[in-house]
């Protein structure tokens, strides 16, 4: 069976840094590309970038390009998205689901992980 | 504003058929790619609905169907269900964005 299950939700102060993870099984996690969506409270759904985990190709659409990091080590079927300074603005529930190719239709998701940035 | 246009809702009564429509350019549907729904019950992840404007995953029930014309994609809700409320997402490609994909802003389905 395939499952992404995420980190758990995580409480941070602006301008900390914050990584969350994305751990793949039931499958080769190196054969599918794993994206990142963004859900900000009470929004819509927001394609945030994605990556290969076969070779680290990664991609980012340009609002998100410089604003985080999307990373993988397949040795341990994880896939990562990390801030380096929060902004209160960062406050959403992020989404990896894996990919198929790298334009195409996320076909599994993992449950979410609720980043919280207040003072 | 999303490059992909959905109307922010729908409804209707139970046992009644809804469409959504999802309507881009001819840089993302217009151009030939493809275009994906997704359902996104209260509290929950997203759910691939359909995939490749026609295509039902495994265990989505066969009420709900997609279609893709021209520039515009529509799912099709038949017998709805008071457990169909939920919001629903078009997703696509967009040849003029870099990095992914685009997802249409999302339209919530009322039962009524």
């Amino acid at each position: 069976e395939v499952q992404l299950v995420q980190s758990g939700a995580e409480v941070k102060k602006p301008g900390e840094s914050l990584k969350i993870s994305c751990k793949g099984s039931g499958y080769s996690f190196t054969s599918y590309w794993i994206g990142w969506v963004r859900q900000m409270p009470g929004k819509g759904l927001e394609w945030m970038g994605s990556i290969d985990p076969g070779d680290f190709d990664t991609r980012y659409r340009p609002s998100f390009q410089g604003q985080v990091t999307i990373s993988a080590d397949r040795s341990i079927s994880t896939a990562y998205l990390q801030w380096s300074s929060l902004k209160a603005s960062d406050t959403a529930i992020y989404y990896c689901a894996r990919l198929r190719y790298s334009s195409g239709w996320f076909d599994y998701w993992g449950q979410g992980t609720l980043v919280t940035v207040s003072s | 504003q999303s490059v992909l246009t959905q109307p922010p809702s729908v409804s209707g009564a139970p046992g009644q058929r809804v469409t959504i429509s999802c309507t881009g350019s001819s840089s993302n549907i217009g151009a030939g790619y493809d275009v994906h729904w997704y359902q996104q019950l209260p509290g929950t992840a997203p759910k691939l609905l359909i995939y490749a404007n026609t295509n039902r995953p495994s265990g989505v029930p066969d009420r709900f169907s997609g279609s893709k014309s021209g520039t515009s994609a529509s799912l099709a809700i038949t017998g709805l269900q008071a457990e169909d409320e939920a919001d629903y997402y078009c997703q696509s490609y967009d040849s003029s964005l870099s990095g992914g994909g685009v997802f249409g802003g999302g339209t919530k389905l009322t039962v009524l």
